[in-house]
């Protein structure tokens, strides 16, 4: 089964700065896909990044960037340059490649920023 | 931005009590999943929708739960009997394409708190 763990329930951060989320998955497959999704207090789930299994690349969105280790089964984000708009709860979310559709959630990571 | 259009933001029922949660997904969609959080806990899969029937769910989505796409717009979800521990936010999604390739492309509502008491 495809579990999705990420071990800080929260972080925080000061204004321009730079901080790591992490995320931890197990799976068996070997091609699959990884997001990163932001819940402001507005509730509303929103797409941060996302990263196929298969590209050896890290994927980057602007001030977002992932490391990607598939050996490690590891999948941290990176928010550069943090703003107050980032303040959020983080989810990091699997999803198998070829079949079905649901996707497999961490608990989440609260983010604050410190002005 | 086409978005994900979920109503009510709360409800508030008695346990026992039939509810139904209402999701409006991007026109062009045609997957349309549901997906809830209780509180402090990870977002979990109930179910998603294909070609007016189910085409895959989780243990979570058992016989109290139903879902409709009642018209070319809605798709609901319905708790018969809802109990205490079916309070929770429950999200609806919808993506334009699905399982076989898809990266991504779901768009997801802000959600209905539902509170059973």
């Amino acid at each position: 089964a495809q579990t999705v763990t990420q071990s800080q329930p929260e972080m925080s951060v000061q204004e321009a700065e730079t901080v790591t989320l992490s995320c931890t998955y197990d799976t068996s497959e070997s091609d699959y896909y990884l997001f990163w999704y932001k819940q402001p207090p507005s509730r509303q789930m929103i797409l941060v990044i996302r990263q196929e299994a298969y590209k050896q690349q890290n994927a980057t969105e602007n001030r977002f960037s992932v490391n990607f280790q598939k050996a490690a089964k590891s999948f941290s984000l990176k928010i550069s340059d943090s703003q107050l708009g980032d303040a959020a709860m983080y989810f990091c979310a699997y999803r198998r490649l070829n079949t079905g559709n649901q996707f497999y959630f961490g608990t989440g990571t609260s983010l604050t920023v410190i002005p | 931005e086409p978005e994900v259009t979920q109503t009510p933001s709360h409800q508030v029922t008695q346990m026992g009590q039939e509810v139904i949660l209402r999701c409006v997904p991007i026109s062009n969609h045609l997957y349309f999943y549901w997906y809830r959080q209780i509180l402090g806990q990870k977002v979990e899969f109930l179910v998603s929708f294909y070609n007016n029937e189910i085409s895959e769910k989780s243990e979570i989505f058992d016989d109290q739960f139903s879902v409709e796409r009642p018209d070319g717009s809605n798709f609901t979800l319905k708790i018969r009997s809802t109990k205490l521990e079916d309070s929770a936010m429950y999200f609806c999604a919808s993506s334009e394409v699905g399982g076989f390739g898809s990266a991504g492309g779901y768009t997801f509502g802000s959600g209905t708190r539902l509170t059973v008491v």
